[in-house]
């Protein structure tokens, strides 16, 4: 069974911190990794993709990624309470007939104003 | 970014009916289109996995009877939920791969469907 974890939280920050977000995968063959945001009552929205060990960053946003140690992170720089939601770990599995977005169960980060 | 749309956007119907969500594709051909349910503050769950001219593949656990899945075209598929029941009420989302996409493999979702069965 191919798993993505990662820790539910909720993590609290204050606003203008960074926070932290990590999730791991148990599947060593993944190739690509997404994360997602997913405000409470709406669908998820893309916010990072990474596809290559080592870190990527659009804006406020900084995506890490650690194949030998199967772990991506997604770090937020100056926390908005805009940021507030529900962020989601995807891996991207390729077996065959079986292409498909293994999820993790999500971060719920809190920003403080 | 792609633009999905979902057809209606909240339901409520009577157990024992059938509910037809519709989700399409504006602005490109989707390769795929994914069925998820989402139950309230749990992660998605994929339900099935649909690409055009060819049946759905489905999630273990996933009943194809009572999850009927149609990709009619490159732009539009549809998850009929037969004789729904109460703990068939959760929020249904759809998602699409298109061809030749900017992202390999990313997803784009549509906003949703919520259907409640009274």
């Amino acid at each position: 069974q191919k798993e993505v974890e990662q820790n539910s939280g909720p993590l609290s920050v204050p606003e203008g911190a960074i926070a932290s977000l990590n999730c791991t995968y148990s599947d060593r063959g993944s190739q690509s990794f997404f994360w997602y945001r997913q405000y409470s009552g709406k669908s998820p929205e893309l916010i990072m993709f990474i596809y290559s060990n080592g870190d990527k960053e659009d804006g406020r946003f900084t995506a890490q990624l650690n194949k030998a140690s199967q772990y991506v992170s997604l770090l937020i720089r100056d926390s908005q309470p805009s940021d507030s939601a529900t962020y989601l770990c995807a891996v991207f599995l390729d077996a065959g007939n079986n292409r498909k977005l293994i999820w993790g169960l999500g971060t719920s980060l809190a920003v403080n104003p | 970014g792609a633009v999905v749309s979902q057809h209606p956007s909240w339901v409520i119907c009577k157990s024992g009916t059938s509910v037809k969500i519709e989700c399409r594709s504006l602005d490109f051909q989707a390769t795929t289109m994914f069925w998820y349910r989402q139950f309230p503050k749990q992660s998605l769950m994929l339900m099935a996995t649909s690409n055009e001219g060819s049946k759905a593949t489905y999630e273990q656990g996933v009943e194809k009877d009572k999850f009927l899945i149609n990709h009619a075209s490159l732009t539009l598929s549809t998850l009929t939920v037969t004789s729904a029941h109460p703990e068939d009420s959760s929020f249904y989302i759809c998602s699409v791969s298109r061809r030749g996409g900017r992202i390999y493999n990313e997803q784009f979702f549509g906003p949703g469907t919520r259907l409640t069965v009274l």
